[in-house]
């Protein structure tokens, strides 16, 4: 079955550590995305990868780093400069960025809930 | 003003009923449309998408109208399993990149 997905599903950090969170495709789609979700708040652009080895920020990138060192991976990582970093993330990915449809729909993982201990 | 504008509701509705939502966009250059349907702490999961004036599937409708700036999703025969929540999601296309905008949702909630 071709899909997306996220691991862990929950995931618990201590004041001060980094962590990843892993995102797999195998829609072999060129772009990948990072999103955060809170209550009550629609989805905010983290980052977001057109081709390999290539990323761009989004609207809240700080506190934020990636890599996209092959097609398929796309690993997000919280580090200790996120202030907030308790939230939903999930992972998408379309087939381009280059141009609308259909490159621009987007297929969503099943999300890493965070929570900050 | 937000780019994506959604009454968050909720909208409570009986079996059997017709809903339809709306939904207001800031950027008149935007390309193209989605509406997701999002289930309780799970992701979103594309519904529909919308690339001319219009898209019907089943039971659901949904309407662009570029000089209002608006788009609007119609449930027809609402059924339990409808209920979650509609997210109104527009792709501005800004910079020669796909970077949608989601809205903050609609709740739905069927009763019978």
């Amino acid at each position: 079955d071709g899909g997306i997905t996220q691991s862990p599903k929950y995931l618990f950090r201590k004041e001060g550590q980094n962590v990843t969170l892993s995102c797999e495709q195998n829609l072999n789609h060129d772009a990948m995305y990072w999103y955060r979700q809170d209550p009550g708040q629609g989805l905010r652009l983290i980052y977001y990868s057109q081709i390999v080895n290539d990323f761009q920020k989004g609207d809240i990138a700080e506190g934020y780093s990636v890599s996209r060192e092959k097609k398929e991976s796309f690993p997000l990582t919280v580090t200790s400069a996120q202030k907030n970093p308790t939230a939903f993330y999930l992972c998408a990915s379309s087939i381009g960025a280059s141009g609308p449809h259909p490159g621009d729909t987007q297929y969503f993982g099943p999300g890493t809930r965070l929570t900050v201990l | 003003r937000k780019e994506v504008e959604q009454d968050p509701g909720p909208f409570n509705v009986p079996e059997g009923a017709t809903v339809a939502f709306n939904c207001t966009y800031s950027n008149s250059a935007s390309q193209s449309f989605f509406w997701y349907r999002q289930d309780c702490r799970k992701e979103p999961k594309l519904l529909m998408s919308v690339y001319s004036s219009g898209n019907e599937d089943g039971r659901f409708t949904a309407q662009l109208n570029r000089a209002s700036q608006y788009i609007s999703l119609l449930i027809r025969d609402s059924k339990l399993s409808d209920s979650a929540t509609y997210l109104c999601v527009v792709n501005p296309f800004s910079g020669g990149y796909n970077k949608l905008i989601f809205g903050a949702g609609t709740r739905l909630a069927v009763h019978p």
